[in-house]
């Protein structure tokens, strides 16, 4: 069964906005991830945080990780019509197992 | 540097049938892994190598799935006596994995699988 699970389901903004969406996981883990995936480009992986880390950056994303919470959050920032994706978390405890997604519209 | 190929891209077949899908991973990786994904889902985790052995299997790898990575470089996964249920995008991806560092998988494209 998959161990992560993103909120919202659904999240629709408009262009420049900031998107924000959290990851609740259920065990301990070695390191959680975040992929997007949209038609064009199938999976792609965005950013990596290890679990004695709280705060990590790469370009627009923002990923927080709360160990005591079993929980994450992306951030992005200036979002782009190009941010139009599903985006899924991903824990590693060493299995690796994907959320149910949030599927993220940008309203040009 | 080629990336992650699944092939065939799609597949459609009649259920009771066999098939066969096969994943070439980036050529350095040592771990593969496949899922299956359905519709409006998070990719579900099947099984993983780690050079030719495999490490883990998942429940939802029945009697009728099995994979193999005889040389340790590229993958087959084979259902055999597919049922309507088995219809699923089904994903490969690699990765190297040293010591207990996390790491990024690459995916493939994927194979779409559709049993009538």
């Amino acid at each position: 069964s998959q161990q992560g699970e993103e909120d919202p389901q659904a999240l629709s903004i408009q262009e420049g906005e900031n998107a924000t969406m959290n990851c609740s996981y259920k065990t301990s883990i070695n390191n959680l991830q975040w992929y997007r995936q949209n038609s064009g480009r199938g999976l792609v992986h965005l950013i990596l945080i290890r679990s004695n880390e709280r705060e990590k950056h790469s370009g627009r994303l923002r990923v927080t990780l709360d160990t005591s919470k079993k929980s994450s959050s992306l951030l992005i920032t200036a979002s782009r019509a190009a941010d139009t994706a599903s985006y899924f978390c991903a824990t590693d405890d060493p299995r690796v197992y994907f959320g149910t997604g949030t599927s993220l519209t940008v309203i040009p | 540097d080629t990336g992650v190929s699944q092939d065939p891209r799609h597949k459609i077949t009649k259920r009771g049938q066999n098939v066969t899908f096969r994943c070439d991973p980036i050529s350095e990786h040592n771990r593969l892994y496949w899922y299956r994904q359905t519709l409006g889902q998070g990719p579900e985790f099947l099984t993983y190598f780690q050079n030719e052995a495999q490490l883990e299997k998942s429940r939802l790898l029945s009697d009728r799935f099995s994979a193999e990575r005889p040389k340790g470089s590229f993958s087959t996964l084979e259902i055999q006596r597919t049922e309507q249920g088995d219809s699923a995008m089904y994903l490969c991806a690699s990765s190297t994995r040293w010591g207990l560092a996390g790491e990024e998988q690459f995916f493939g494209p994927g194979t779409r699988l559709t049993v009538l």
